[in-house]
């Protein structure tokens, strides 16, 4: 119950394409869901995060859409360039949990 | 940059030894986190630190331990290494032991256990 399955292991997508990485989870305390982007060779970095009050949070070319009902997140990348090429990490948390992470997504944007 | 810093970069030892990974937060930061990242796996969380106290434990094995200093800078100590334990090591620290704050990652520590 605790778990945050994250899929597709890898994706590959054209520049200028959608890269789309989904997150699912089992609890319902979870109210906080960050998306977190890791370069090769350095740590991650918080990328954008969404509460569930709302269905979906957009900053430039990076979306988060949240389903509650269906206990599913995703990360969906506009206009996918070379430079978002990376590991991406859906997480999850509540006041009394730890961050719990998913497995991780390696995106390659193919220019 | 996030202002977290990590020594050493590398780390290369044999099986059987012991090591100590150092980890300074950002500055204002309490909590800090250990992170373990073996080649194309996910993040492992080990352990977390708020303000010199242990905070919450993960799956971090009994060989290891950390702890927090006065300073709040953190330390790593992987004893009995054998080659599993060949990884990335993440330190992270946030502002707060609250589970909402951004955590913000060192660049790391490569140890390769030989």
């Amino acid at each position: 119950q605790q778990q945050v399955k994250q899929s597709p292991q890898s994706l590959i997508v054209q520049k200028g394409g959608i890269s789309i990485i989904n997150c699912a989870y089992e609890n319902t305390a979870f109210d906080y869901f960050p998306w977190y982007q890791q370069f090769p060779g350095k740590g991650p970095a918080l990328l954008i995060a969404i509460r569930p009050d709302v269905s979906e949070k957009k900053e430039g070319r990076f979306t988060i859409s949240f389903n509650k009902s269906a206990k599913q997140f995703s990360l969906h990348i506009m206009d996918s360039q070379p430079g978002d090429s990376a590991t991406y990490f859906c997480a999850a948390s509540a006041s009394n949990y730890q961050l719990i992470w998913g497995a991780g997504t390696k995106l390659i944007i193919k220019p | 940059d996030s202002g977290v810093t990590q020594t050493p970069k590398h780390l290369i030892t044999a099986t059987g030894q012991r090591v100590t990974l150092r980890c300074s937060p950002r500055s204002g930061d309490l909590s800090v986190y250990w992170y373990q990242q073996s080649l194309d796996q996910g993040l492992q969380f080990l352990i977390q630190y708020y303000n010199g106290e242990e905070r919450a434990k993960g799956n971090i094995l009994e060989r290891f331990s950390a702890q927090q200093f006065p300073d709040l800078h953190s330390e790593l100590n992987l004893s009995s290494l054998e080659l599993g334990d060949s990884a990335l090591y993440f330190c992270a620290s946030s502002v707060d032991s609250g589970t909402y704050s951004e955590q913000f990652f060192g660049p790391g520590t490569r140890l390769t256990v030989l």
